[in-house]
């Protein structure tokens, strides 16, 4: 199985950009790279996902160096909203004859962001 | 607005009660999935099913069942529940093609407290 792992807690000051780096030294060929954000007391929610190089969107940007063994998700500008947790996710394709596709989440990384 | 959404946010139940955790999706996605979240735990697999009628264990699957009689409704099962299964159960879906498969969609999640 497709393991990652990520700091367990990061503090952020307001208004700074936050990086979060994920490790993944077992990613197979087919996996993509994902990253959830969880609120207290709601399910988790997608942010970005990516294969390789760069992604951006409105919400973050994903960066994934050649080797794809790691993965940091890269937050602007944060604000007390963004006070989460962070899961990093690869693709475990277990079942590939159904062409089923699960993801493992981790414990996630807990960010604070402080006014 | 795509949606999952889970029968009940909130349920207390008695030791050896059976107890059914529904969700339902509007997206026709092929692939849904119960996880359970614990404190310092983070979100784990229960059950997987990639089709109706499929289903397939994840990492926890003992003491729970699952059915999916139709492709927008996957049930959670407790046949005999425990105090140890007092837990917040989310569901969720995703498409099956590989790219759109890391996206997950969560409902708000189940909390059930087993006296």
């Amino acid at each position: 199985l497709a393991k990652t792992t990520q700091p367990i807690s990061m503090d952020s000051y307001e208004g700074q950009e936050v990086n979060i780096t994920c490790s993944h030294n077992n990613i197979a060929t087919n996996d993509y790279i994902t990253w959830y954000q969880q609120f207290p007391s709601q399910g988790p929610r997608f942010i970005i996902q990516g294969y390789k190089t760069k992604v951006t969107n409105e919400v973050a940007s994903l960066f994934i160096p050649a080797d794809r063994k790691s993965s940091t998700l890269s937050l602007p500008r944060v604000s007390l909203s963004d006070t989460a947790v962070y899961y990093c996710l690869v693709g475990d394709k277990r079942y590939s004859g159904a062409g089923s596709y699960q993801l493992t989440f981790g414990k996630g990384t807990k960010l604070s962001v402080i006014p | 607005d795509v949606k999952v959404t889970q029968s009940s946010r909130y349920l207390v139940k008695r030791t050896g009660e059976k107890v059914f955790l529904e969700c339902v999706q509007d997206m026709d996605h092929e692939n849904m999935f119960w996880y359970r979240q614990d404190p310092g735990l983070g979100l784990r697999l229960i059950y997987f099913s990639y089709d109706v009628k499929m289903k397939e264990k994840g990492d926890i699957p003992e003491g729970y069942s699952v059915s999916r009689e139709k492709k927008e409704r996957f049930s959670l099962i407790l046949e005999s529940a425990s105090t140890n299964q007092t837990s917040m159960y989310l569901c969720a879906s995703s498409h099956r093609k590989l790219k759109m498969a890391g996206e997950l969609f969560f409902g708000e999640g189940s909390r059930l407290t087993v006296l």
